[in-house]
């Protein structure tokens, strides 16, 4: 079965600094990873997605995350962090034992310092 | 225009009473989900449906049963309402069951059982 942890459920950065969000996965087969990000209040949107294709992966507001195989990880970075990053940030796996079902982590909470 | 639009988006009942919560996406889509978010923001799947035909059923108690009038439509009614049903409960669409589909998420509903 897949699962993905996520290590710390609450990070801090100061604005301009570098964030790093870490996602292991657990999968018997090659995994489809997702990030995605939820603002106070609403809804989850997707950051960024890996499909088995090139493995650094570039996503909206200048979020990037890494497949390391040898590390079954998919770490989500960004280099300089701004106020408008705080939020609730949760990488996924999708189930490729039968529908598209995903499992989320437990979600890691981003503060960013002005 | 909402992509994925629930309703209502806030719920607050008694324990005991039966209530429904409305889905509905724009995109095109052919399937469609619903999950739980609990207090401590963990998410898990519900149900998914394709087609209209429903193709997951996670380990929920029966008192919730999805309804699809159409592929545009999933509706979430649950019945006998108990205090551990308090969550906040998304619905999500994607253009089809391939693993590799994006998910697209509604605002949620917060329903909240006294």
């Amino acid at each position: 079965a897949q699962s993905v942890t996520q290590l710390g459920s609450h990070v801090s950065v100061s604005e301009g600094a570098l964030v790093l969000l870490r996602c292991n996965y657990s999968s018997s087969v090659p995994p489809y990873l997702f990030w995605y990000v939820q603002y106070p209040n609403q809804g989850l949107q997707l950051l960024l997605k890996y499909t088995s294709a090139a493995t650094l992966v570039k996503g909206i507001n200048g979020f990037e995350a890494e497949f390391k195989k040898s590390e079954t990880s998919f770490h989500l970075t960004k280099p300089s962090a701004h106020m408008s990053d705080a939020a609730e940030y949760f990488c996924a796996v999708s189930d490729v034992t039968g529908a598209n079902n995903l499992f989320f982590g437990t979600g890691t909470r981003l503060t960013v310092i002005p | 225009d909402t992509a994925v639009s629930q309703t209502p988006k806030y719920l607050v009942t008694q324990m005991g009473n039966d209530k429904s919560i409305k889905c509905e996406q724009n995109l095109g889509h052919d399937t469609m989900y619903w999950y739980k978010q609990d207090s401590k923001k963990f998410l898990k799947i519900m149900f998914s449906y394709n087609n209209k035909e429903l193709i997951i059923n996670e380990t929920v108690p029966n008192r919730f049963s999805p309804k699809s009038p159409d592929k545009a439509h999933l509706n979430l009614h649950i019945n006998s309402l108990e205090l551990g049903d308090s969550a906040v409960y998304f619905c999500a669409s994607s253009r089809s069951r391939l693993w590799a589909d994006t998910q697209y998420f509604g605002p949620g509903t917060r329903l909240t059982v006294l």
